[in-house]
């Protein structure tokens, strides 16, 4: 079946680091890709998305670039703020209406 | 406009128990999704309505279940709770299309412990 595999850290990184928080997935047909953030106390919120191969889905100085031939999604920004600290979800939806995650990976950033 | 409500917050219950959690889902939207999230399996998909009708079921047992009324609200009902269904239990909701098309919005989620 569908699956999302994940780096699940913690990773900490210092004020300014350049962010990459690796994403493969497994997945019959074409899925659309997304990820999700939650900051402590709150539920998820949608970060970008991508619906096809080498389709970039940006947001807030985030990227990731749908990449079928490697079957990843992997998150990258180029620097990282302390608000940026929360755990991150890779997760994709096949053609049903769920969406199927990997584990998180739970990041802080240090002043 | 509001956002996915979802009550209540915190909720402790004994073996055996039953629960209901309740979502109200963003003006608007026909489609409620709901999700369990425990620190050993991560997020997992429970079930999806739409229009009052459940269109996708996660691999639950039957213990678990979930209807959702005219008004687009939704319940899920967890009956002989076990102490492994302590879990943040969240609800999202959205338009209804595919989920390329039609973003989900979270709900800060239900706090549900079993003693």
């Amino acid at each position: 079946g569908d699956s999302v595999t994940q780096m699940e850290g913690p990773v900490t990184l210092s004020e300014e680091a350049f962010l990459t928080i690796n994403c493969t997935y497994t997945a019959t047909g074409y899925p659309s890709l997304f990820w999700y953030v939650q900051y402590p106390g709150e539920g998820l919120q949608l970060l970008l998305k991508a619906t096809k191969a080498d389709d970039k889905g940006s947001n807030k100085g985030f990227e990731a670039t749908y990449r079928k031939e490697t079957t990843s999604f992997h998150l990258e920004k180029g620097s990282v703020q302390v608000s940026d600290s929360a755990v991150y979800f890779c997760a994709l939806s096949g053609a049903g209406y769920a969406l199927n995650f990997g584990k998180g990976t739970s990041l802080l950033v240090t002043p | 406009k509001a956002g996915v409500t979802q009550t209540p917050r915190y909720l402790i219950k004994t073996r055996g128990q039953q629960v209901t959690l309740s979502c109200s889902p963003i003006s608007g939207h026909r489609s409620v999704s709901w999700y369990q999230q425990t620190p050993g399996q991560g997020l997992q998909f429970l079930f999806e309505y739409f229009s009052e009708t459940q269109r996708n079921k996660g691999n639950f047992p039957g213990r678990f279940s979930g209807r959702q009324f005219s008004n687009s609200r939704s319940e899920m009902n967890v009956s002989t709770l076990e102490l492994g269904d302590s879990a943040l239990y969240l609800c999202a909701s959205s338009w209804g299309a595919g989920l390329a098309e039609s973003e989900q919005y979270f709900g800060p989620g239900t706090r549900l412990t079993v003693t």
